[in-house]
C-alpha cells in the first residue's frame, strides 16, 4: 500500500467550531508531515512528526493542534480558526526526516473553508 | 519563508515539445525534489537529485543540479497534454531538517 490517506475531503466549519483533519499511511514511514497551500501558492510547511514525536513546529499558531497517536496516523486538530485559514491541508509521509530517506508521499488534501 | 523561487511561473507550449522549468534556492541543501501537483489536488514525487549529483533521468524527465549557483532545471520532452499541471521544486536544507517547496511553474500543454 503506497497511499496517504486523508479525511475529509472538504470542511466548512464557523469560527467557534473545533473539527479535526487525519491523515493515514500504512507504508512503515516513521516521518509525517502537515502542509497548508493557498490557492495559487506552494505548500508551507506547519508540523513535521519523527518516530511520533514533533519533530518541527514552524511557529504555527495554538488553533492548529498536532497529535500523532501512533506511526500511521497523524491528526490535526482545529479550534476557534479564522476565515484566513482557509486552504488545502496536506498531509504527507516519507522513510523518516534524514535527508537521504526523506522522499515524501502526500495524500490528496482536506479542502478547508472557515465561515 | 520559503527558500525557492522558480521561473516561469506559466509555461504554455504544443503537446511534443519540450518544457524547461527552473528553480533557484538560497541555502545549502542536501537533495532536490521535484513534484507535480494537479489542479487542488495532492503532490505526486517526480524525481530526487543529491547535493552530489549533477544530473539525472527518469523516463521523459531530466534533472540538472548546480550547486555552485544554487539552481536547478527539470525538462520535460515530447510534453504530452496530461503532463499539464503544476511542477514545484523542493529542497532539503541542510542542518535544518526542513523542507522547503519553490514559488511553482503552472505548464499547460495543449493538445
Amino acid at each position: 500500500d503506497t497511499e496517504v490517506t486523508q479525511t475529509p475531503k472538504h470542511l466548512v466549519m464557523g469560527m467557534t467550531n473545533k473539527k479535526s483533519l487525519k491523515c493515514e499511511q500504512h507504508m512503515g514511514h516513521r516521518a509525517m508531515y502537515w502542509y497548508k497551500q493557498k490557492a495559487k501558492k506552494p505548500p508551507e510547511l506547519m508540523f513535521v512528526y519523527s518516530y511520533e514525536k514533533l519533530s518541527i513546529n514552524e511557529s504555527v499558531p495554538s488553533r492548529f493542534s498536532p497529535e500523532c497517536p501512533n506511526s500511521s496516523l497523524l491528526n490535526l486538530h482545529l479550534h476557534a480558526l479564522q476565515p484566513e485559514d482557509s486552504a488545502l491541508y496536506l498531509c504527507a509521509s516519507s522513510q523518516d526526516i534524514l535527508s537521504s530517506r526523506n522522499e515524501q508521499f502526500f495524500g490528496p488534501g482536506t479542502r478547508l473553508t472557515v465561515l | 519563508s520559503q527558500q525557492g523561487e522558480e521561473d516561469p511561473q506559466a509555461l504554455s507550449i504544443q503537446e511534443g515539445e519540450n518544457a524547461t522549468m527552473n528553480c533557484s534556492y538560497k541555502t545549502s541543501i542536501n537533495n532536490l525534489q521535484w513534484y507535480r501537483q494537479n489542479s487542488g489536488r495532492g503532490l505526486v514525487h517526480l524525481i530526487l537529485i543529491r547535493s552530489n549529483e549533477r544530473e539525472k533521468h527518469s523516463g521523459r524527465l531530466r534533472v540538472t543540479l548546480d550547486t555552485s549557483k544554487k539552481s536547478s532545471s527539470l525538462l520535460i520532452t515530447a510534453s504530452r497534454a496530461a503532463d499539464t499541471a503544476s511542477y514545484f521544486c523542493a529542497t532539503d536544507a541542510k542542518n535544518f531538517n526542513k523542507f522547503y517547496f519553490g514559488s511553482g511553474t503552472k505548464l499547460n500543454v495543449k493538445p
